[in-house]
Protein backbone atom coordinates (compact mmCIF):
# COMPACT_ATOMS: atom_id res chain seq x y z
CA UNK A 1 0.00 0.00 0.00
CA UNK A 2 0.99 3.66 -0.97
CA UNK A 3 1.81 5.54 1.91
CA UNK A 4 3.07 9.12 2.28
CA UNK A 5 3.49 10.55 6.01
CA UNK A 6 4.44 14.20 7.30
CA UNK A 7 6.21 15.63 10.01
CA UNK A 8 7.87 18.47 11.04
CA UNK A 9 4.77 21.57 10.94
CA UNK A 10 4.68 23.49 14.17
CA UNK A 11 4.44 27.21 15.06
CA UNK A 12 6.95 29.24 13.60
CA UNK A 13 7.25 33.48 14.22
CA UNK A 14 7.65 35.90 10.85
CA UNK A 15 11.28 35.32 9.17
CA UNK A 16 11.78 31.96 10.54
CA UNK A 17 12.44 28.72 9.07
CA UNK A 18 11.15 25.13 9.19
CA UNK A 19 11.96 22.25 7.50
CA UNK A 20 9.34 19.44 6.63
CA UNK A 21 9.96 15.72 5.86
CA UNK A 22 7.75 13.26 3.44
CA UNK A 23 8.32 9.92 4.50
CA UNK A 24 7.36 7.35 1.70
CA UNK A 25 6.67 4.02 0.97
CA UNK A 26 4.91 0.97 -0.90
CA UNK A 27 6.03 2.22 -4.33
CA UNK A 28 9.64 3.07 -6.02
CA UNK A 29 10.23 6.10 -4.51
CA UNK A 30 13.60 6.48 -6.64
CA UNK A 31 11.48 6.75 -9.50
CA UNK A 32 8.64 9.03 -8.48
CA UNK A 33 8.12 12.77 -9.20
CA UNK A 34 7.14 13.99 -5.73
CA UNK A 35 5.23 17.78 -5.14
CA UNK A 36 4.34 19.63 -2.21
CA UNK A 37 0.81 20.96 -2.05
CA UNK A 38 -0.93 23.17 0.92
CA UNK A 39 -4.01 24.72 1.55
CA UNK A 40 -4.39 27.59 4.37
CA UNK A 41 -6.90 27.45 6.76
CA UNK A 42 -10.58 27.40 5.13
CA UNK A 43 -9.10 28.42 1.94
CA UNK A 44 -8.43 26.01 -1.32
CA UNK A 45 -5.36 24.13 -2.62
CA UNK A 46 -2.26 25.27 -4.00
CA UNK A 47 0.80 23.87 -5.53
CA UNK A 48 3.83 24.91 -3.79
CA UNK A 49 6.54 23.09 -5.99
CA UNK A 50 7.89 19.83 -7.65
CA UNK A 51 10.92 17.86 -7.95
CA UNK A 52 11.99 15.25 -10.05
CA UNK A 53 12.94 11.90 -10.03
CA UNK A 54 16.86 12.00 -10.05
CA UNK A 55 16.81 9.83 -13.42
CA UNK A 56 14.85 12.55 -14.91
CA UNK A 57 17.31 15.22 -13.86
CA UNK A 58 15.97 16.16 -10.21
CA UNK A 59 15.53 19.57 -11.43
CA UNK A 60 12.82 21.55 -9.16
CA UNK A 61 9.74 23.86 -10.11
CA UNK A 62 8.12 26.32 -7.86
CA UNK A 63 5.12 28.49 -7.50
CA UNK A 64 6.09 32.03 -7.75
CA UNK A 65 4.79 33.07 -3.62
CA UNK A 66 7.20 30.75 -2.66
CA UNK A 67 10.30 31.06 -5.09
CA UNK A 68 13.38 32.19 -3.76
CA UNK A 69 12.25 30.90 0.15
CA UNK A 70 11.23 27.36 -0.41
CA UNK A 71 13.26 24.54 -1.34
CA UNK A 72 12.46 21.22 -2.58
CA UNK A 73 15.16 17.89 -1.76
CA UNK A 74 14.67 14.35 -1.98
CA UNK A 75 16.99 11.44 -0.07
CA UNK A 76 15.88 8.51 -2.58
CA UNK A 77 18.35 6.25 0.09
CA UNK A 78 15.81 7.16 3.06
CA UNK A 79 12.62 7.00 0.77
CA UNK A 80 12.30 10.77 2.02
CA UNK A 81 10.82 14.20 0.68
CA UNK A 82 11.69 17.54 2.45
CA UNK A 83 10.45 21.14 1.91
CA UNK A 84 12.88 23.28 3.67
CA UNK A 85 10.52 27.04 4.23
CA UNK A 86 12.67 30.04 4.92
CA UNK A 87 11.69 33.37 5.67
CA UNK A 88 8.18 32.51 6.51
CA UNK A 89 5.23 34.62 6.33
CA UNK A 90 2.26 34.82 8.02
CA UNK A 91 0.52 34.18 4.40
CA UNK A 92 2.54 30.36 4.50
CA UNK A 93 0.11 29.06 7.64
CA UNK A 94 -1.48 26.07 5.82
CA UNK A 95 -1.80 22.67 5.94
CA UNK A 96 1.22 20.89 3.72
CA UNK A 97 0.78 17.89 1.91
CA UNK A 98 2.98 15.82 0.30
CA UNK A 99 2.01 14.04 -3.07
CA UNK A 100 3.49 11.61 -5.60
CA UNK A 101 3.23 13.61 -9.30
CA UNK A 102 1.82 11.06 -11.16
CA UNK A 103 2.54 12.36 -14.79
CA UNK A 104 0.40 15.45 -14.46
CA UNK A 105 -2.04 14.98 -11.48
CA UNK A 106 -1.20 14.42 -7.94
CA UNK A 107 -1.60 10.90 -6.47
CA UNK A 108 -2.01 9.42 -4.03
CA UNK A 109 -1.42 12.34 -0.95
CA UNK A 110 -0.19 12.14 2.61
CA UNK A 111 -2.52 12.97 5.50
CA UNK A 112 -1.11 16.45 5.93
CA UNK A 113 1.37 18.48 8.58
CA UNK A 114 0.10 21.94 9.63
CA UNK A 115 2.21 24.70 9.83
CA UNK A 116 1.57 27.83 11.92
CA UNK A 117 3.21 31.17 11.06
CA UNK A 118 2.54 33.97 14.31
CA UNK A 119 4.13 35.80 16.35
CA UNK B 1 -0.96 32.23 -12.11
CA UNK B 2 -3.91 33.16 -11.15
CA UNK B 3 -6.73 30.04 -9.58
CA UNK B 4 -8.85 28.65 -12.02
CA UNK B 5 -12.75 30.27 -11.35
CA UNK B 6 -15.11 27.53 -9.83
CA UNK B 7 -18.74 28.08 -8.79
CA UNK B 8 -18.39 28.46 -4.76
CA UNK B 9 -21.31 25.76 -4.19
CA UNK B 10 -23.49 23.84 -6.17
CA UNK B 11 -26.56 21.48 -4.93
CA UNK B 12 -28.70 18.84 -5.69
CA UNK B 13 -31.12 16.35 -4.29
CA UNK B 14 -30.49 12.62 -4.24
CA UNK B 15 -30.64 10.38 -7.20
CA UNK B 16 -30.03 13.93 -9.43
CA UNK B 17 -26.92 15.27 -11.69
CA UNK B 18 -24.83 18.05 -10.75
CA UNK B 19 -21.72 19.73 -12.85
CA UNK B 20 -18.78 21.39 -11.79
CA UNK B 21 -17.40 23.67 -13.98
CA UNK B 22 -13.13 24.92 -13.97
CA UNK B 23 -12.85 27.96 -15.89
CA UNK B 24 -8.99 29.08 -16.81
CA UNK B 25 -6.83 30.13 -19.84
CA UNK B 26 -5.30 28.86 -22.59
CA UNK B 27 -2.07 29.12 -20.86
CA UNK B 28 -3.67 26.31 -18.37
CA UNK B 29 -7.42 24.50 -19.18
CA UNK B 30 -7.16 25.54 -22.53
CA UNK B 31 -3.95 24.94 -24.18
CA UNK B 32 -3.81 21.29 -21.91
CA UNK B 33 -5.39 17.66 -21.70
CA UNK B 34 -4.25 18.17 -18.22
CA UNK B 35 -6.88 18.82 -15.60
CA UNK B 36 -7.69 16.64 -12.73
CA UNK B 37 -10.17 17.04 -10.22
CA UNK B 38 -10.29 16.06 -6.94
CA UNK B 39 -12.28 15.15 -4.10
CA UNK B 40 -11.81 16.84 -0.47
CA UNK B 41 -14.10 15.91 2.87
CA UNK B 42 -13.32 18.15 5.73
CA UNK B 43 -10.03 17.43 7.37
CA UNK B 44 -9.26 15.06 5.06
CA UNK B 45 -6.62 14.71 2.28
CA UNK B 46 -7.80 15.38 -1.40
CA UNK B 47 -8.42 12.20 -3.33
CA UNK B 48 -8.03 11.91 -7.23
CA UNK B 49 -11.05 11.64 -9.01
CA UNK B 50 -10.81 12.20 -12.88
CA UNK B 51 -7.00 12.82 -14.87
CA UNK B 52 -6.43 14.03 -18.25
CA UNK B 53 -10.00 15.81 -18.76
CA UNK B 54 -11.79 12.47 -18.37
CA UNK B 55 -9.76 9.78 -17.45
CA UNK B 56 -10.94 7.66 -14.31
CA UNK B 57 -8.51 6.23 -11.66
CA UNK B 58 -9.14 2.87 -11.12
CA UNK B 59 -11.89 2.48 -7.73
CA UNK B 60 -13.32 5.62 -8.83
CA UNK B 61 -17.22 4.95 -9.53
CA UNK B 62 -18.40 5.45 -13.11
CA UNK B 63 -21.03 8.24 -11.67
CA UNK B 64 -18.00 10.70 -11.55
CA UNK B 65 -17.43 11.99 -15.34
CA UNK B 66 -14.90 14.71 -16.58
CA UNK B 67 -14.56 16.96 -19.97
CA UNK B 68 -13.53 20.04 -21.69
CA UNK B 69 -14.56 22.45 -24.26
CA UNK B 70 -11.99 25.68 -24.72
CA UNK B 71 -10.77 26.58 -21.52
CA UNK B 72 -13.48 25.57 -19.49
CA UNK B 73 -13.23 21.68 -17.55
CA UNK B 74 -16.28 20.37 -16.43
CA UNK B 75 -16.72 17.17 -13.59
CA UNK B 76 -20.15 15.91 -13.42
CA UNK B 77 -21.41 13.64 -10.69
CA UNK B 78 -24.71 11.26 -11.72
CA UNK B 79 -26.55 9.72 -9.31
CA UNK B 80 -26.01 12.03 -6.42
CA UNK B 81 -25.45 9.88 -2.93
CA UNK B 82 -24.99 11.62 0.27
CA UNK B 83 -20.94 10.66 0.46
CA UNK B 84 -20.50 13.13 -2.66
CA UNK B 85 -20.78 15.57 -0.25
CA UNK B 86 -17.77 17.50 -0.13
CA UNK B 87 -15.49 19.80 -1.48
CA UNK B 88 -13.88 19.48 -5.10
CA UNK B 89 -11.21 21.49 -6.88
CA UNK B 90 -9.99 21.29 -10.45
CA UNK B 91 -6.38 21.48 -10.94
CA UNK B 92 -4.30 21.86 -14.29
CA UNK B 93 -0.96 22.08 -15.65
CA UNK B 94 0.57 25.40 -17.48
CA UNK B 95 2.93 26.71 -19.46
CA UNK B 96 5.12 27.75 -17.18
CA UNK B 97 5.88 24.03 -16.22
CA UNK B 98 4.22 24.50 -12.77
CA UNK B 99 0.15 23.62 -11.61
CA UNK B 100 -2.88 25.92 -10.83
CA UNK B 101 -5.81 24.69 -9.01
CA UNK B 102 -9.23 25.82 -8.62
CA UNK B 103 -10.78 28.14 -5.98
CA UNK B 104 -12.91 24.80 -4.85
CA UNK B 105 -16.33 23.95 -5.08
CA UNK B 106 -18.61 22.86 -1.92
CA UNK B 107 -21.23 20.34 -2.85
CA UNK B 108 -23.95 19.86 -0.66
CA UNK B 109 -26.41 17.09 -1.31
CA UNK B 110 -29.73 18.50 -0.20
Amino acid sequence: EVQLVESGGGLVKPGGSLRLSCAASGFIFTNAWMSWVRQAPGKGLEWVGRVKSKTDGGTTDYAAPVKGRFTISRDDSKNTLYLQMNSLKTEDTAVYYCTTQQFFHFDPWGQGTLVTVSS
Amino acid sequence: QSALTQPASVSGSPGQSITISCTGTSSDVGGFNYVSWYQQHPGKAPKLMIYDVSNRPSGVSNRFSGSKSGNTASLTISGLQAEDEADYYCSSYTSSSTWVFGGGTKLTVL
